[in-house]
């Protein structure tokens, strides 16, 4: 059973431009999460989506970043015009529906680099 | 509001020490707690998970105890390797919202030959 995969791995845009990273969960995995971890700190909280709904964006920029998690393919993090405060690594989680306490997998990360 | 708070870094040991990891919660009700690995380069990976008092959770000789009364998580390893260098994070899942981890800020651990 693969893991999530994230892609690209390393992403680098000038300020202003645009970045889009995916995520594709593990099979039979209908949650996803997005974090954001800056530099020497702990991950952040951002968005947590399930197929076609946003459940809970409590955690994203009001400006610039949006989610989405459609029917078919992977989940989008798309961040409009980059500014070198974005630089970060970003990482995608998903987990299976379940009751309780959910139990999160995450990907290797997309590392992006503004210049 | 729910926060986690973990001993700062980095921590150096030579091989073979024992090592713990202090990690201590601020939370509402009975959160589920957990440890994850940071390898360099990769992506974070459950190491083991706690969900209710006295729970242990142990995984590859690493062991952590969930301590309500003193709202404790500490990591614990009898014997590290080199191979253990890596930076662990210390997480919890509220009741009031069990999906949004909340993070601690991580430790960095350097094991010497």
């Amino acid at each position: 059973n693969a893991g999530v995969m994230q892609n690209p791995r390393h992403l680098v845009r000038r300020r202003g431009q645009e970045a889009r990273l995916r995520c594709s969960p593990m099979k039979g995995h209908s949650h996803v999460y997005w974090y954001r971890q800056l530099p020497e700190e702990g991950l952040k909280f951002m968005v947590y989506l399930q197929k076609e709904n946003i459940i809970d964006e409590s955690g994203m920029p009001k400006e610039r970043f949006s989610a989405e998690f459609p029917k078919e393919g992977p989940s989008i993090l798309r961040i409009q015009q980059v500014v070198r405060g974005d630089s970060a690594a970003y990482f995608c989680a998903s987990s299976p529906i379940t009751s309780g306490f959910y139990e999160q997998y995450f990907g290797p990360g997309t590392r992006l680099t503004v210049t | 509001g729910n926060s986690v708070t973990q001993m700062e870094g980095p921590v150096t040991l030579s091989e073979e020490a024992f090592l713990t990891i202090n990690c201590t919660y601020t939370a509402t009700g009975y959160p589920s707690l957990f440890w994850y690995v940071q390898y360099p380069g990769e992506g974070l990976q459950l190491l083991l998970k706690a969900t209710k008092a006295d729970d242990k959770g142990s995984n590859k000789g690493f062991e952590a105890t969930y301590r309500k009364e003193t709202t404790s998580f500490h990591l614990e390893k009898g014997s590290v390797q080199v191979s253990d260098s890596a930076v662990y994070f210390c997480a919890l899942s509220g009741m009031d919202s069990n999906y949004q981890l909340i993070w601690g800020a991580g430790t960095k651990l350097i094991i010497k030959p």
